[in-house]
């Protein structure tokens, strides 16, 4: 069984505070990760999708990062905004072919 | 392009009916997931499709369930007969293949009662 682990499971912070979260993973048999924002009400949107050791990836001031090697990845986003509220999934495509989902960190941003 | 289209967006159902879940992926992408978001287990696969071939069906939770992709444009969820743990939120989702993220639909509701 391939577990995906998030942490924290809840984030609570002011804005403008930056922030981090991690995910991980089993080190062995891993093919790509992928980061998705869930906003209430909403459906999954991709954020990023990681495939190499060392991969850094941004979107405005949203980034990420990739350690395959240890099994994790994170996720920082700087000067959060109340608009950045959501919930922050991470999965897992290993080379069985399924991309397997963590539970998610749920993010809130107060004004 | 309208992205990953799911119907219908609430159904409310008695135990013991069937339902029937309707998905459209995105044109051009050969690959349609199937997605159960419960509180206690998050989002879980329940079955996927390369080229309209069932991969794998092991997320699917018993024989009630059954899924079918009988062309590009269309894929079903049946769930027959339906029970109130059957309630949750089914996300369809379509992608061209693993190194690509997923687009998701909108879901759908179901409660049964």
């Amino acid at each position: 069984i391939l577990n995906v682990e998030q942490s924290p499971q809840s984030l609570h912070v002011q804005e403008g505070d930056s922030t981090n979260f991690t995910c991980s993973f089993p080190s062995s048999n891993f093919y790509a990760l992928h980061w998705y924002r869930w906003e209430t009400a909403k459906s999954p949107e991709a954020l990023f999708v990681m495939t190499l050791n060392g991969d850094e990836k941004k979107k405005g001031r949203i980034s990420a990062t990739l350690n395959t090697k240890e099994g994790y990845s994170y996720l920082y986003i700087k000067g959060s905004q109340p608009e950045d509220s959501a919930t922050y999934l991470c999965a897992i495509y290993n080379q069985g072919g399924k991309l397997i989902f963590g539970q998610g960190t749920e993010l809130s941003v107060k004004p | 392009d309208a992205g990953v289209i799911q119907s219908p967006r609430h159904e409310v159902t008695e135990m013991g009916q069937e339902v029937t879940l309707r998905c459209k992926p995105i044109s051009g992408h050969n690959s349609l997931f199937w997605y159960r978001q419960t509180m206690m287990r998050g989002l879980e696969l329940l079955i996927y499709f390369n080229n309209n071939v069932p991969i794998d069906d092991s997320g699917m939770p018993e024989d009630r369930f059954s899924a079918k992709m009988p062309n590009a444009s269309f894929s079903t969820l049946k769930i027959q007969p339906s029970e109130p743990r059957d309630s949750a939120v089914y996300f369809c989702a379509s992608s061209f293949g693993a190194p690509y993220g997923y687009t998701f639909g909108s879901g759908t509701r179901l409660t049964v009662v």
